[in-house]
């Protein structure tokens, strides 16, 4: 089966900084990958995602992502951090079984200070 | 189109009782899916249809826990009878096919006293 390990349970940046989100899938076969935001008390909105097209993917917010099938890692980028992208935001990847099955990573809090 | 719509948003329940959670998708979305999500476990999918069938309930947690789909605009999520530890937030997502992700809903709050 198919797993996502997020590596950095909370990432800290302050405003205007970088934002690197770390995401790694196990596949051997070439998944879709998905990024997802939450905010407080909300459900999960769907930021970008990776489909065999273009392996740079853009989406909302400013955020984008890299598939990089040779380190099977699919991380979150953002060259500027604002104070509302403070959230919590999780990776998936379709299950093996099913490109309509999502497996979800457990997660990064990222913190964004002034 | 609205989106997920769930209902309700918050539900606290006595331990033992029944619980039935509801969830309206997107019109025209042939998968509709049911996660939990606790601070312990993270997001769990619980189970998902496709055409109102059920095609995989393996995270169902135990036979307390049923879901059915009667028709394309909704599904419910029951647990009979509630325990403490079935505390979480529940979401329900709706897809179309081939991995364009899924859109969530706003989830449900439960809390078992």
């Amino acid at each position: 089966a198919q797993s996502v390990t997020q590596l950095g349970s909370h990432v800290s940046v302050s405003e205007g900084a970088l934002v690197l989100l770390r995401c790694n899938y196990s596949s051997s076969v070439p998944p879709y990958l998905f990024w997802y935001v939450q905010y407080p008390n909300q459900g999960l909105q769907l930021l970008l995602k990776y489909t065999s097209a273009a392996t740079l993917v853009k989406g909302i917010n400013g955020f984008e992502a890299e598939f990089k099938k040779s380190e099977t890692s699919f991380h979150l980028t953002k060259p500027s951090a604002h104070m509302s992208d403070a959230a919590e935001y999780f990776c998936a990847v379709t299950d093996s079984g099913g490109y309509n099955k999502l497996i979800f990573g457990a997660g990064t809090r990222l913190a964004v200070h002034p | 189109d609205a989106g997920v719509i769930q209902s309700p948003r918050h539900e606290v329940t006595e331990m033992g009782q029944e619980v039935t959670l509801r969830c309206k998708p997107i019109s025209g979305h042939d998968y509709l899916f049911w996660y939990r999500q606790t601070m312990m476990r993270g997001l769990e999918l619980l189970i998902y249809f496709n055409n109102n069938v059920p095609i995989d309930d393996s995270g169902m947690p135990e036979d307390r826990f049923s879901a059915k789909m009667p028709n394309a605009s909704f599904s419910t999520l029951k647990i009979q009878p509630s325990e403490p530890r079935d505390s979480a937030v529940y979401f329900c997502a709706s897809s179309v096919p081939q991995g364009f992700g899924a859109f969530f809903g706003q989830g449900t709050r439960l809390t078992v006293v």
